[in-house]
């Protein structure tokens, strides 16, 4: 597609849940990466991917988090048995290659435990 | 280890008036790149600038410039004649050469008041 496209934008879970987010990059972008971006502060990274390497999941806050990607392409980060203090916006990006081009983030997913 | 300080919570300037947004970085890499994001009410990330560290000419693009200088390890942001639609968040941030995972800071608030 034309951008970073992720789903849900708005997911509303209940304490103990398990979610998965969805992160869609740009074609051809052999780059991904998951950062958290809470209430009014900065990006947190959470994981990245670079093409068949293995991932750098240093950012993963705990075990509940987990990433995959499947085929070079689509992402999914999911949290299991959520806390109130995952509520966050999980924002997704892409970029070219190796070299350090600026990200094209998603319109991130807004995920808010209850 | 990377840090990048934007030490601007929150600025309001009135339409027209010029602001500067600082960001000072810390890295021990001889090859980095920084970065300007633009995060508007709608929540998406926009990519404004990349500059890499062996590059030091200072940048401008219509009424955005921008000052990048080694020496106090800072690249500072410029709007001139400031506009209500530049209101947003701008974040600052840093990524290691030839390394994908960049550092971001935790953004500054601009408020344009018309």
């Amino acid at each position: 597609g034309a951008g970073v496209s992720q789903s849900p934008s708005n997911k509303v879970t209940e304490k103990g849940k398990d979610v998965e987010l969805r992160c869609d990059p740009i074609s051809g972008h052999t780059a991904l990466y998951w950062y958290r971006q809470s209430l009014g502060q900065g990006l947190e990274f959470l994981i990245y991917f670079q093409g068949n390497s293995a991932p750098d999941k240093s950012g993963l806050p705990s075990d509940r988090f987990s990433a995959e990607r499947t085929g070079g392409s689509v992402s999914t980060l999911t949290i299991q048995r959520t806390q109130q203090e995952d509520s966050a916006v999980y924002l997704c990006a892409s970029s070219l290659g190796r070299q350090t081009y600026g990200y094209t983030f998603g319109s991130g997913t807004r995920l808010t435990v209850v | 280890a990377q840090k990048v300080t934007q030490a601007q919570t929150e600025i309001s300037v009135v339409e027209k008036e010029d602001v500067t947004l600082d960001c000072v970085y810390e890295t021990r890499d001889t090859t980095y790149y920084l970065f300007w994001y633009k995060q508007p009410p709608s929540g998406e990330l926009v990519f404004l600038i990349r500059r890499n560290s062996f590059d030091e000419q200072n940048e401008i693009s219509g009424r955005y410039s921008w000052n990048f200088q080694k020496s106090t390890s800072s690249f500072n942001f410029t709007i001139t004649a400031s506009q209500v639609v530049d209101s947003a968040v701008y974040f600052c941030a840093l990524g290691q050469g030839g390394y994908q995972k960049v550092t971001f800071g935790t953004g500054t608030k601009l408020q344009v008041i018309p």
